[in-house]
């Protein structure tokens, strides 16, 4: 089934210890977005890349960054985390051009804990 | 800026109909979509109102007033497994005409279904 999948599930990092999350897509999907989420919130977009231009929100702090390497890779970098980066980072995908660019695909998810 | 407002939290009885609200405020509305979120899991997409109305899809509909700034997810029949956050999400217009790819989502709405 195609899908988008995300590793590891869950990540226990150091504070200021850089991490990287992975996400990849079997789905050929254009779009590829990275959404934080804490407890009982919204997930918030961080920043997505449409083929291979990135766009970061403006309120994104500069101590995430992304990598896309092709079409089905996407990496989020924390360069040093902190206790409020700690969060379920979420991956998802959609298709703009063929006429559904509104529905966005979600891998499962990697929980963060920073100690 | 955009902000949604969707109650917290709704409790319903199984076999029931609950209807959820989403009230937005944004600065271009293209369309209103609805996710769902199981404790712990991805958010799936359920669906999406670019016109006013109704759209139906199994036990799950969702309309829209474009004029009241204005949805809601309607879940009839309700099981068990209906248990879950559901999420209200906007999708803007861009200066071309078309919708953005791009959605910000509300704080959603943590439904319990009890027997």
């Amino acid at each position: 089934d195609a899908m988008v999948i995300q590793n590891p599930r869950y990540q226990v990092t150091q504070f200021g210890k850089p991490v990287t999350l992975s996400c990849s897509q079997t789905l050929n999907h254009n779009v590829m977005y990275w959404y934080q989420q804490k407890s009982s919130q919204a997930p918030k977009l961080l920043f997505h890349y449409y083929d291979k231009d990135f766009n970061n929100e403006a309120d994104t702090p500069d101590n995430f960054q992304s990598r896309r390497p092709n079409t089905s890779f996407c990496f989020l970098d924390i360069r040093s985390p902190g206790l409020g980066d700690a969060a379920m980072y979420l991956c998802a995908t959609s298709r703009v051009g063929g006429g559904r660019a509104y529905e966005q695909y979600f891998g499962p998810g990697t929980r963060l804990t920073v100690t | 800026g955009q902000s949604l407002e969707q109650p917290s939290e709704v409790t319903a009885v199984e076999g029931a109909i609950v209807q959820i609200n989403c009230t937005y405020q944004t600065s271009g509305f293209y369309g209103l979509s609805w996710y769902q979120q199981h404790d712990g899991g991805a958010p799936t997409f359920l669906s999406y109102n670019a016109l006013d109305g109704l759209e139906e899809t199994g036990r799950f509909s969702s309309f829209l007033s474009r004029s009241d700034s204005y949805g809601y997810l309607l879940l009839q029949e309700l099981q068990m497994k209906d248990s879950a956050s559901y999420f209200c999400a906007v999708r803007e217009g861009r200066s071309s005409g078309a919708g953005s790819y791009q959605l910000t989502f509300g704080k959603g709405t943590k439904l319990s279904v009890i027997p």
